[in-house]
């Protein structure tokens, strides 16, 4: 089993649509959560972060994680077409573990 | 502006050659890694370095050395270059006020071995 499940798509979602990606993990040891956006040929860069379970939001973009239930999302509310990316979670555990990514979700935001 | 650097960014190479990936961070950052990526497999880590003289391995480091003599630079070698190693390498950087989490990434460096 990876330690980290993502659903590739990819997913096409008119302009202005609420836009739901997930990851699943199986390592209760994970506390750091992290949501990367890599668009073509670009490296990933970092979107969002969170530590603990809750929701965590940034303008258009909202974190959540359930520890309980090993499971983070991440909502992009009214999406735009330069939304258009890879979306990769990324989790690690404390101290110096490395980071462990998701194989990205692609999505397309159709204007 | 702070930035992480890869050359070359593209590169062909024949099977048994050896080839060696630059790297160069001007973020002052500790702690330096390799991911390469590939269509189904996501990021997967080749080798990762907390500081000046110390390496580590990844999960995909067979067939891959780096060496850091310096803050700046970690370049990564590959021995004897083999059609399974075809991919995207991207370097990253991490650490100072932005903590672990907060990756910077380089721009890739596409390679085809032939």
């Amino acid at each position: 089993q990876k330690e980290v499940e993502q659903d590739p798509g990819p997913l096409s979602v008119p302009e202005g649509a609420i836009v739901s990606l997930n990851c699943t993990y199986s390592n209760s040891a994970f506390q750091y959560f992290m949501w990367y956006r890599q668009y073509s040929r670009k490296g990933p860069e970092l979107l969002m972060y969170t530590y603990s379970s809750g929701n965590k939001e940034d303008g258009r973009f909202t974190a959540q994680v359930d520890k309980s239930s090993k499971y983070i999302s991440l909502f992009i509310r009214d999406s735009q077409p330069s939304d258009s990316a890879t979306y990769l979670c990324a989790i690690r555990a404390g101290g110096y573990q490395k980071v462990t990514f998701g194989t990205g979700t692609k999505l397309q935001v159709i204007p | 502006d702070a930035e992480i650097t890869q050359s070359p960014r593209h590169k062909i190479t024949e099977t048994g050659r050896q080839v060696t990936l630059a790297c160069h961070q001007t973020w002052n950052h500790n702690n330096m890694f390799w991911y390469r990526q590939d269509l189904g497999h996501g990021l997967r880590l080749i080798h990762y370095s907390y500081g000046v003289h110390d390496t580590n391995k990844g999960e995909v480091s067979d067939g891959y050395s780096v060496s850091r003599s310096n803050t700046e630079d970690l370049p990564l070698t590959l021995e004897s270059a083999a059609s399974s190693q075809t991919s995207v390498y991207f370097c990253a950087s991490s650490g100072g006020l932005a903590g672990p989490e907060t990756q910077y990434f380089g721009p890739g460096t596409r390679l085809l071995v032939l």
